[in-house]
């Protein structure tokens, strides 16, 4: 199945800071999801990249799939108490294959 | 609220029991997915179904087994429980079986195995 290395697994920023959580595949994906789980929470889902070399935004998030569709990113401009959380993201090779999640960069803020 | 409904919220057993997990999709998804959260190992993908046909397998357990019935509620069930089993364990559901759609989950199952 999928692999999908998600980088780093901690980050720790003052607010106001920006933060990029990176994710790598060794193979060719069919699409890549992202989501958010605050903490106690579940996973929220936040955005879903299909084309190669697409970037999409949402206010301060944002998101990258590669030209090679082997990896993707997040970026968060200006972060902010709210942004607290676990960012996942999900890969899919296509199929019903279902979806690999990897296993998450932390964000910690401090005010 | 997502809209995907999971009970029960707590459940604490002891090793060698078995459990059953409860899962209510969202209005109008056909597809339910059971994922386990441990903070070793991540998210992890269990199984899916569509429409109440297995659709796909992940790294789910032979002790494991689950089910999607006519009313497209899912169970989960959990055999000969291990201590290694403690778990939150999550479902989620999307409106069509394909791993393109968004998925949404519920709160989640915290099981724990004394």
């Amino acid at each position: 199945g999928q692999q999908v290395m998600q980088i780093p697994q901690y980050q720790h920023v003052q607010e106001g800071e920006d933060f990029t959580t990176y994710c790598n595949s060794s193979t060719t994906l069919s699409n890549i999801q992202w989501y958010k789980q605050r903490p106690g929470g579940h996973p929220v889902f936040l955005i879903q990249l299909v084309k190669s070399g697409e970037v999409k935004k949402q206010k301060r998030l944002t998101f990258q799939f590669g030209e090679a569709k082997k990896n993707s990113s997040l970026h968060i401009t200006a972060t902010q108490t709210t942004d607290v959380g676990t960012y996942f993201c999900a890969a899919s090779g296509g199929g019903a294959d279902g979806l690999t999640f990897g296993k998450g960069t932390h964000l910690i803020i401090q005010p | 609220d997502s809209g995907v409904t999971q009970t029960p919220k707590h459940l604490i057993t002891a090793t060698g029991q078995r459990v059953t997990l409860r899962c209510s999709p969202r209005s109008g998804d056909l597809s339910v997915y059971w994922y386990q959260q441990s903070l070793d190992q991540g998210l992890q993908f269990l199984i899916q179904y569509y429409n109440g046909e297995e659709r796909a397998k992940g790294n789910i357990l032979e002790r494991f087994s689950a089910q999607q019935f006519p009313d497209l509620h899912s169970e989960l069930n959990l055999s000969s429980l291990e201590l290694g089993d403690s778990a939150l364990y999550f479902c989620a559901s999307s409106v069509e079986g394909s791993s393109n759609q968004p998925q949404h989950f519920g709160d989640g199952t915290r099981l724990s195995i004394l």
